[in-house]
């Protein structure tokens, strides 16, 4: 069955750098553009960044064009978001979701992870 | 962007009555609209996508409608596992995919 495993989440001082992975399984992970997706405590979604099938188109949320950077390994299944000078506005649970499209993103997701939580705080 | 707008930010509904959930968006989104489910503690789940077309194995319990910009998610019947926060999603601007706030359905 597909299962998406996010891991890299803690507690981190403003201005520092996380790296968040997301281990897929249960699907030809190298066909699916993947998203990332975070939730505040308590709020609601936002879309964060997505990388296309093969690695060569990325695009994300004004907020954090810059700042941080998504990237895949398809040899291991594995989604990557590379955080650099966070804010506090950063703090949630950043989920991965798959992209329901096969090689072409359709922009909505059919399977996520069960999140892992950025906090970050001084 | 485009602004997703819930209504109403909660329902409170008996268990077997009809659940109506309303999405609005700021302009035309066409029918690319998609609404998720969320319950405490879980990730969202896929329900509708294209305005009306239920996801793999979800219940027909659920459907939508709509178009443009107005949209709407039924549930007929509540069970008791259909109390949860319900969230509608475009994607019609592409990559800058939206949310709406959410809508809490509740038990009356």
């Amino acid at each position: 069955q597909v299962q998406m495993v996010e891991s890299g989440g803690g507690v981190v001082q403003p201005e520092r750098s996380l790296r968040l992975s997301c281990t897929a399984s249960g699907f030809t992970f190298s066909r699916y553009p993947m998203h990332w997706v975070r939730q505040a405590p308590g709020k609601g979604l936002e879309w964060v960044a997505v990388i296309s099938h093969d690695g060569d188109n990325k695009y994300y949320t004004d907020s954090v064009k810059g700042r941080f950077t998504i990237s895949r390994d398809n040899s291991k299944s594995t989604l990557f978001l590379q955080m650099n000078s966070l804010r506090a506005e950063d703090t949630a649970l950043y989920y991965c979701a798959r992209d329901r499209g096969i090689a072409s993103a359709d922009y909505f997701f059919d399977y996520w992870g069960q999140g892992t939580l950025v906090t970050v705080s001084s | 962007e485009i602004v997703m707008t819930q209504s109403p930010a909660t329902l409170s509904v008996s268990p077997g009555e009809r659940a109506t959930l309303s999405c609005r968006a700021s302009q035309s989104v066409s029918s690319k609209l998609a609404w998720y489910q969320q319950k405490p503690g879980q990730a969202p789940r896929l329900l509708i996508y294209y305005a009306s077309t239920r996801a793999t194995g979800i219940s027909a319990r659920f459907s939508g409608s709509g178009s443009g910009t107005e949209f709407t998610l039924t549930i007929s019947s509540l069970q008791s596992e259909d109390f949860a926060v319900y969230y509608c999603q475009q994607y019609n601007n592409w990559p800058l995919v939206t949310f709406g706030q959410g809508t809490k359905l509740e038990i009356k």
